[in-house]
């Protein structure tokens, strides 16, 4: 399958300051990423899809000015927590969208995730 | 909200079939049904996915029934390594909302040494 990198893997900060997270596709280019937050014991939950060169779509709920997101070029997304507090402490899981030929057949591959802890 | 239903937990013996059911009763004509899983601290993993054809590739099998309203995650020899939740989505084929993979609770298959 494809390869998603993530980086940093992991990342502690103090409360107020902002943390940037990558999402990379390796070996193959993505037009939509998607951005994903887990909790303890939890599913995942969808924040927001990134859409390369225009403005991400953010799921209801999800604070557009906190988490920041960025898709400059078909193979990144950042996502950005500005002034984070303990309760954004959380695993942040990207997911980016194959481009296929026939319907159907794209297929979203994940990264292996992000464990941000705010103190 | 996620339109599959999964029990929560199932275990299986090492190197037994592990048959993970899935029901998606409302699932609509272009709709997929897909299948990841997670192991304990990583991201999800992508395993297979169909329309309304059995599928396999190296890793599973995927038996849809005929109205495709279930479906079931076959892996046929279960290794320790196997161990994750399952989460079992359906998503459709074109923009809009149903395009999105929403993640329910999924099973956590626990193999057994």
């Amino acid at each position: 399958g494809a390869v998603v990198s993530q980086h940093p893997s992991r990342v502690i900060c103090k409360s107020g300051t902002s943390v940037k997270i990558e999402c990379r596709s390796l070996d193959f280019q993505a037009t939509t990423m998607f951005w994903y937050r887990q909790f303890p014991k939890k599913s995942l939950m969808l924040m927001a899809t990134s859409n390369e060169g225009s403005k991400a779509t953010y799921e209801q709920g999800v604070e557009k000015d906190k988490f920041l997101i960025n898709h400059a070029s078909l193979t990144l997304s950042t996502l950005t927590v500005t002034s984070a507090h303990p309760e954004d402490s959380s695993f942040y899981i990207c997911s980016a969208r194959t481009s296929g030929g026939m319907r159907g057949t794209d297929t979203q591959y994940f990264g292996p995730g992000t464990r941000l802890t705010v103190l | 909200d996620a339109k599959t239903t999964q029990p929560p937990s199932m275990d299986c013996a090492e190197g037994r079939a592990a048959n993970l059911p899935c029901n998606h009763s409302t699932i609509s004509g272009n709709e997929y049904v897909y299948w990841y899983r997670q192991i304990h601290s990583q991201g999800p993993q992508y395993i297979i996915h169909g329309l309304k054809n059995n599928e396999t590739n190296e890793m599973a099998s995927l038996i849809i029934t005929e109205d495709r309203k279930s479906s079931t995650l076959i892996l046929p020899h279960a290794t320790l390594r196997d161990t994750a939740v399952y989460y079992c989505i359906v998503r459709g084929d074109s923009g809009g909302s149903n395009y999105k993979l929403t993640f329910g609770k999924g099973t956590l298959l626990t193999v057994n040494p």
